[in-house]
Parts: structure tokens; C-alpha cells; sequence
């Protein structure tokens, strides 16, 4: 019973290189999304997707590209990392939009930009 | 927009009392849904607890009790009988009928049990 899977658990990129995480769920969730944590600021949104093609903007979405090509997974890239991404990355799903349903985490990827 | 505040960064406890963190919240919204996440240094993000604004009643989950006030705006998290693995940082998040999943986070509060 994986549930929201997130690879990898550590990275460690330098100023303007490139990397994508990965997150794949395997509860036929509708709804995903990307959150960056920071000390003192919670959780912001990054991106979110309603479904297999449709992605939508979050709160910070500078600097961050998302597709959903499938219901599965739900890959975040930084297509020029910078000292300022260095934070912890979510990825939550759930079973649609709907406010009431319950979203279930990833373990995170620790991401530090040198 | 709403917004969701968490005024204390940090809160400690002795082990078997009793602690409350405070959450507040603002939005014009009049359906939505309050949720208490724990992250423990393993840095999962758990659910705790939720309530839906309509319900008058309080959740609880066995130690675990809020304290609802809809109309100030207020979601407090109660824990009984703090025990050691309750230590971890809480946040307190919002999810409205417009936003729907896009949740809005609190700062978090960082809970210190003490033996």
C-alpha cells in the first residue's frame, strides 16, 4: 500500500542546473499537488492538477513547470534551480477538488541550491 | 484570500498534561473545512483532525479535541495526556468551497513533550 510515493528523499543541485522530482500515487486520486515548505512560512502551493491535463497555478508558481499526463503521477521541475528553491517539497493527493476529502502526503524531498 | 494564523512558533508540555495550540483564521467563505496536520521529525505530514464549518459540534479523536468558534474565527487544537510521540510541529490549514483541495497553511507551532 505505497500511497504517494516522492523520489528522491535528498537533493543537492548547483545554481542553474536542472532536475525534476517525481511523485506517483497509486489511489486513482483525481486531485494533485505540489507544496514547498519553509521554516516560518507553512506550506505554500506551488501547482495543483484536477486531473489527467489540466494543471493549474498555485501561490508560488515562479520557476516551477508541472504535466499531468497521467492520473499516476505528477513530476515538479525546476528548469533553473536557484539558492532561493532551496526548501522541502510535498507532493499531496486526494480524491477529487472537493474540500472535504482527506489529502495524503509524500515524505518530501529535501532540496538544497548551492 | 483566506488566511490562516498560528501565533505560537512554539509550545511545550509536560508528558500527561494537557496543551491547546491556537489557530485563526479569516475568510468570507461560509462552507469550508479546518484540518490539524502533525509532522514529526520524520517529516511526514499526518492528519490529525478536521471539522467542517457546518458542524456545530467539536471534533475529536481520541486525545485529540478541537475548539471550533466559527463566528471568531478560531480553531484550537486540544491534547489530552501529551505523550512523547505527540512532540512534532502542527499546522493548522483551511480548504473553502472555491479553493476546494488548494489548501491554505498555518506557520506551525512546534510542540515540545517533556519527560
Amino acid at each position: 500500500n505505497a500511497g504517494v510515493t516522492q523520489t528522491p528523499k535528498f537533493q543537492v543541485l548547483k545554481t542553474g542546473q536542472s532536475m525534476t522530482l517525481q511523485c506517483a500515487q497509486d489511489m486513482n486520486h483525481e486531485y494533485m499537488s505540489w507544496y514547498r515548505q519553509d521554516p516560518g512560512m507553512g506550506l505554500r502551493l506551488i501547482h495543483y492538477s484536477v486531473g489527467a491535463g489540466i494543471t493549474d497555478q498555485g501561490e508560488v508558481p515562479n520557476g516551477y513547470n508541472v504535466s499531468r499526463s497521467t492520473t499516476e503521477d505528477f513530476p515538479l521541475r525546476l528548469l533553473s534551480a536557484a539558492p532561493s528553491q532551496t526548501s522541502v517539497y510535498f507532493c499531496a493527493s486526494s480524491f477529487d477538488r472537493g474540500t472535504k476529502n482527506i489529502q495524503y502526503f509524500g515524505a518530501g524531498t529535501r532540496l538544497s541550491v548551492l | 484570500a483566506q488566511t490562516v494564523t498560528q501565533s505560537q512558533p512554539e509550545m511545550s508540555v509536560q508528558e500527561a498534561e494537557t496543551v491547546t495550540l491556537s489557530c485563526t483564521y479569516d475568510t468570507s467563505e461560509s462552507d469550508y473545512y479546518l484540518f490539524w496536520y502533525k509532522q514529526p521529525p520524520s517529516r511526514q505530514m499526518i492528519l490529525v483532525i478536521r471539522q467542517e464549518a457546518y458542524k456545530q459540534q467539536n471534533a475529536t479523536e481520541n486525545r485529540f479535541s478541537v475548539n471550533f468558534q466559527k463566528a471568531a474565527k478560531s480553531f484550537s487544537l486540544k491534547i489530552s495526556d501529551s505523550q512523547l510521540g505527540d512532540a512534532a510541529m502542527y499546522f493548522c490549514a483551511y480548504g473553502g468551497e472555491t479553493s476546494g483541495s488548494r489548501l491554505t497553511f498555518g506557520e506551525g507551532t512546534q510542540l515540545t513533550v517533556n519527560p
